[in-house]
């Protein structure tokens, strides 16, 4: 199996807290992924990163912002969590930018904003 | 924009055959990926097509189109443990964005 790593897998907050999710990988994989996956939904790309301290924006990245200060780890944080921001959070590494080569995906972090 | 479709859900009998299919629309996508996701679980890669035609993995094949924007998985001799969520991925545009479907459920009955 891959080693990547999300934490924590669960966590319950209330609004208006900040709230960080980290990923972790030891493939020394050059790009990570943050999505998020909601019923009747498939996964949508919140941010990601093509490098150290490179990141950009996916399809739904208001309302959080990402980190990337070294080549394993992919802070995903919420600076003032919503109830519309829960939901299963995936983080996913890939050797290549182009989907060519197999993306391997965290566990996932279930978070509930109350 | 980036968007891919995909039907929202497919039942198919055991042992059988079916395909689901994809079709985008984007600025260009470099190639077409699919994975599965059972319930509760993470998506784990089936396959890609970088170049049109057809791909064989076993029991799951992929086939591409690039000039219809149009991709299909097909999956052979159906298994209960083929019950699952599966999503085409494009990837590899002007940016490093892999942006998925809308997933299709596949539900096989025996």
């Amino acid at each position: 199996d891959a080693g990547i790593t999300q934490s924590p897998r669960h966590k319950v907050t209330e609004t208006g807290t900040p709230v960080t999710l980290r990923c972790h990988q030891t493939e020394n994989h050059r790009y990570m992924y943050w999505y998020r996956q909601d019923p009747g939904h498939g996964l949508r790309l919140i941010h990601y990163s093509y490098g150290v301290k490179d990141t950009d924006k996916g399809e739904v990245s208001d309302g959080y912002s990402v980190s990337r200060s070294k080549t394993e780890d992919f802070l995903l944080t919420l600076e003032s969590a919503t109830s519309s921001q829960t939901s299963v959070y995936f983080c996913a590494i890939s050797e290549s930018g182009t989907g060519g080569t197999e993306a391997f995906f965290g566990q996932g972090t279930r978070l509930t904003v109350v | 924009g980036q968007s891919l479709e995909q039907p929202s859900e497919v039942t198919a009998v055991e042992g059988a055959i079916v395909q689901i299919n994809c079709t985008y629309q984007t600025s260009g996508f470099y190639g077409l990926s699919w994975y599965q996701q059972h319930d509760g679980g993470a998506p784990t890669f089936l396959s890609y097509n970088a170049l049109d035609g057809l791909e064989e993995t076993g029991r799951f094949s992929s086939f591409l189109s690039r000039s219809d924007s149009y991709g299909y998985l097909l999956l052979q001799e159906l298994q209960m443990k083929d019950s699952a969520s599966y999503f085409c991925v494009g990837g590899g545009d002007s940016s490093y964005k892999l942006i998925f479907g809308s997933g299709t459920r596949l539900l096989v009955r025996p």
